[in-house]
């Protein structure tokens, strides 16, 4: 069945340093979209991306679609403490109304 | 805002008792989801309904499990025989559009119920 794997799974930063997150899928996806979990909450969506090749920012964050469309990447520049938390990618294989999450990397940033 | 609310917060049953965890998406979606979550780990799909039919289900949705859309407004998980494994927290979503091809839009979930079973 359809897997969506994340590394890390998690990642220590100092605030005003870079983080990343890569998201790879056993199969070809439809679409992937990126969630953000603050501690004891719940996800909340980010972007959704749908094209091959796709780049889109939303002011720090800047999110990859794969040319394949197997794979995804989040990019924060500068991180805030406001940033903590875990960042989620869920893809879509063609399936009928389901999103499969990935693992998702816990981020912690020290001031 | 519209939001999805879900109840209880936070339920403690007794291995073997059946639980019924509620959710009311956002009115104008048509598009429903359980996901789970066990302390720290992935968000696990369980199940998607669409026009009072199950859409996908996983391979944790067993015959212990089912969803209902009893009345207009709310969507319901049922667990039938409550078991260890199953603790974890239950988060309900909603979506505005989906359907064939992996055409899910922005999923919209609610705060979550957490199940302990002791």
């Amino acid at each position: 069945g359809q897997q969506v794997m994340q590394i890390p799974q998690y990642q220590h930063v100092q605030e005003g340093e870079d983080f990343t997150t890569y998201c790879n899928s056993s199969t070809t996806l439809s679409n992937i979209q990126w969630y953000k979990q603050r501690p004891g909450g719940h996800p909340v969506f980010l972007i959704q991306l749908v094209k091959s090749g796709e780049v889109k920012k939303q002011k720090r964050l800047t999110f990859q679609f794969g040319e394949a469309k197997k794979n995804s990447s989040l990019h924060i520049t500068a991180t805030q403490t406001t940033d903590v938390g875990t960042y989620f990618c869920a893809g879509e294989d063609g399936g009928y109304n389901k999103l499969i999450f990935g693992a998702g990397t816990r981020l912690a940033v020290h001031p | 805002e519209p939001e999805v609310t879900q109840t209880p917060s936070h339920q403690v049953t007794q291995m073997g008792q059946e639980v019924i965890l509620r959710c009311v998406p956002i009115s104008n979606h048509l598009y429903f989801y359980w996901y789970r979550q066990i302390l720290g780990q992935k968000v696990e799909f369980l199940v998607s309904f669409y026009n009072n039919e199950i859409s996908e289900k996983s391979e944790i949705f067993d015959d212990q499990f089912s969803v209902e859309r009893p009345d207009g407004s709310n969507f319901t998980l049922k667990i039938r025989s409550t078991k260890l494994e199953d603790s974890a927290m239950y988060f309900c979503a909603s979506s505005e559009s989906g359907g064939w091809q992996g055409n899910t839009g922005e999923l919209f979930f609610g705060e979550g119920s957490r199940l302990t079973v002791l």
